[in-house]
């Protein structure tokens, strides 16, 4: 089955810097990768996705690249605010035509003022 | 608006009873999950269900069960609770369209002692 691999597991910025979370997945079928924020006592939210047909996605400040050789995916957060602060959860899905999510292991985002 | 609700946000059982978190949604949706969330390990899928009387195991789904009787509701029922099952549990819901966004709950931390 899919395995999803992600890193760092902490990650300490000063506001204004650019953050970058990376993930890697173990199978090649897998063709849709969302990426979640998790704030304090919440559930994960949705924020920006990609599909394998894409090299690239923005949405304002956050940004997710896709290498399918590779089999690896980034987020960029670029201009940092406090308000990113957050863990985020990176996964991958197979288009299978049923919707099973693999996530990675989340990655604590720390944005300090 | 429409919401995914979880209850009781907290519970603290006793190693051996039997504990029903509950899930309720108003999207409609059809899809819906459950997800154990532990340091380390990130999200992983208890069970899952694409409609009423549906439901199927995810990776994590020994000692867990659930059942769906109608559309908005999907009770996650630990039948003799375990230290192990100390965890933060999110219910999520999606439509099931292709790539369609999980809805998560605000997640229930459960304590077994």
């Amino acid at each position: 089955g899919e395995n999803v691999e992600q890193h760092p597991s902490t990650l300490s910025v000063q506001e204004g810097d650019s953050a970058v979370i990376k993930c890697t997945y173990s199978d090649s079928a897998s063709n849709y990768f969302p990426w979640y924020k998790q704030e304090l006592g919440k559930g994960p939210q949705l924020i920006i996705d990609i599909r394998s047909n894409v090299g690239e996605k923005k949405d304002q400040r956050i940004a997710v690249t896709l290498n399918k050789t590779a089999k690896h995916f980034s987020l960029h957060i670029t201009e940092t605010q406090p308000e990113d602060s957050a863990v985020y959860f990176c996964a991958a899905q197979m288009n299978t035509g049923f919707q099973k999510l693999v996530f990675g292991t989340g990655t604590r985002l720390l944005v300090s003022p | 608006d429409a919401e995914i609700t979880q209850s009781p946000r907290h519970k603290i059982t006793e190693t051996g009873r039997q504990v029903t978190l509950a899930c309720h949604q108003t999207w409609n949706h059809n899809n819906m999950f459950w997800y154990r969330q532990d340091l380390g390990h990130g999200l992983r899928l208890i069970h899952y269900s694409y409609g009423v009387q549906d439901t199927n195991k995810g990776e994590v789904s020994d000692g867990y069960s659930v059942s769906r009787s109608n559309t908005e509701d999907l009770p996650l029922t630990l039948e003799s609770a375990a230290s192990s099952q100390t965890s933060v549990y999110f219910c999520a819901s999606s439509s099931g369209e292709t790539n369609s966004p999980l809805h998560f709950g605000n997640g229930t931390r459960l304590t077994v002692t």
